[in-house]
């Protein structure tokens, strides 16, 4: 059972590149959300998913989409980075019924 | 708009001691009150949580005490040990809200010095 696992753990962008953080889980949660870490700011919600097919903005939606097409999936893609884009991001799950999210380890990203 | 309100930023406490942080909300409609804690270069794990039907709840040396007409809610640390530093989060959310989002404080950084 790996749980929330994240890839890649490291990566640097140019500019104006697009990417895809990867997020799977493999404990059938419903719920699942990107979060992005900065120093002093705790963990911010980007996107978050109810379940496959269903979608919706967090509190710092610009400059990033998301798609649901199964349970197990929840990629993150930023469509043409930023250096404010520079962060940590985790992607999280939960299962209806309990409270407590599942983190995966992360992805820093830099951009230059 | 900050939410969720989180101080100390850092701490440090000698083994042994009371490592004590305090949250402050706005949103009277949270409903779960969870705290997380984090190793460095892993992610933020559930510690210990609350309902604010109850004004406090002990899990081992991890105490969260819990004031609803003052809106805040802390976290105590009995005895602290050196693999108790980390940095900590407290976070609300309102359970029946779509996704159940959780709202961060901006966190603390623990050190337990031996």
């Amino acid at each position: 059972n790996a749980g929330v696992t994240q890839t890649p753990k490291f990566q640097v962008l140019k500019t104006g590149q697009s990417m895809t953080l990867q997020c799977a889980q493999d404990m059938n949660h419903e719920y699942m959300s990107w979060y992005r870490q900065d120093p002093g700011m705790g963990l911010r919600l980007i996107h978050y998913s109810v379940g496959a097919g269903i979608t919706d903005q967090g509190e710092v939606p610009n400059g990033y989409n998301v798609s649901r097409s199964t349970t197990e999936d929840f990629p993150l893609r930023l469509l043409s980075a930023a250096p404010s884009q520079t962060s940590v991001y985790f992607c999280a799950s939960f299962a209806t019924g309990r409270y407590g999210y599942t983190f995966g380890s992360g992805t820093r990203l830099t951009v230059v | 708009q900050q939410q969720v309100k989180q101080s100390p930023q850092s701490l440090i406490v000698q083994k042994g001691g009371i490592s004590i942080i305090n949250c402050a909300y706005e949103n009277t409609a949270f409903d779960y009150f969870p705290w997380y804690q984090q190793f460095p270069g892993k992610g933020p794990a559930l510690l210990i949580a609350i309902r604010p039907d109850v004004s406090e709840k002990k899990e081992g040396r991890f105490t969260i005490s819990f004031n609803k007409s003052a809106k805040q809610f802390s976290l105590h640390i009995m005895d602290s040990q050196p693999g108790d530093s980390a940095t900590y989060f407290c976070a609300a959310s309102l359970i029946k809200a779509a996704g159940n989002k959780l709202t961060f404080g901006g966190g603390t950084r623990v050190l337990v010095k031996p």
